[in-house]
């Protein structure tokens, strides 16, 4: 166990919806990254957040959004969702954004768009 | 974007040394290089980080050349339970993004 918890484990969902995960960081980690999954695209960065700023950006799509709220929990919002969407969205979180932090990742969220 | 690309899988057997390469030809002066291993349908597990030539700890090792385009991380003596997919990790020198390899399924056989 990571200690990172995310919600929902599961999502099934319409195209065109829009949806929530959300993602609990370690104790005393102030970082939280957001990555993608899928067959087709692998593990593909997509945001990061320290301390509640935004940090780095990846390969988000606009249809994606992300924030880190005061008590450090952050929430990814996927919006008009596309069959493509479906994947495994992972967060993780380390202490600090220096280079050289280990982070440590949450099970994951599995999303299906029918 | 860098390219950070992996061998797509290697098989080994109980009690042997594997050693997987991760190419990065453009990674950021500043970054780290980090390797994780992950499970079906399980978030990637730290394995092991470096900056430069050798790290080692109780579970793997790390090799970084000079250069710092590539690095190996070496299995000793691995397992069933080291079956898995391998990837390395490393920030992208134009972008400062964080990019992910591209993968290696290392399958071990008793």
């Amino acid at each position: 166990d990571s200690g990172v918890t995310q919600t929902p484990k599961h999502l099934i969902t319409a195209t065109g919806q829009r949806v929530t995960l959300r993602c609990s960081p370690r104790s005393g980690d102030l970082s939280v990254y957001w990555y993608q999954q899928s067959l087709d695209q692998g593990l593909q960065f997509l945001i990061q957040y320290y301390n509640g700023e935004e940090r780095a950006k990846g390969n988000i799509l606009e249809r994606f959004s992300a924030q880190q709220f005061p008590d450090l929990h952050s929430e990814l919002n996927l919006s008009s969702l596309e069959l493509g969407d479906s994947a495994l969205y992972f967060c993780a979180s380390s202490v600090t954004s220096g280079g050289g932090e280990t982070q440590y990742f949450g099970p994951g969220t599995r999303l299906l768009v029918l | 974007l860098a390219k950070t690309t992996q061998p797509i899988s290697m098989d080994s057997y109980e009690g042997q040394e594997v050693n997987i390469t991760c190419s990065h030809n453009n990674i950021a002066t500043n970054d780290y290089i980090t390797w994780y291993q992950q499970f079906p349908s399980q978030g990637p597990r730290f394995i092991i980080q470096g900056y430069k030539t050798k790290v080692t700890n109780e579970v793997a090792s790390l090799f970084i050349p000079a250069d710092r385009k590539s690095s190996t991380l070496s299995l000793p003596r691995v397992s069933l339970s080291d079956t898995a997919v391998y990837y390395c990790l490393v920030g992208d020198g134009n972008t400062d993004k964080l990019i992910f390899g591209t993968g290696t399924r290392l399958q071990v056989f008793p």
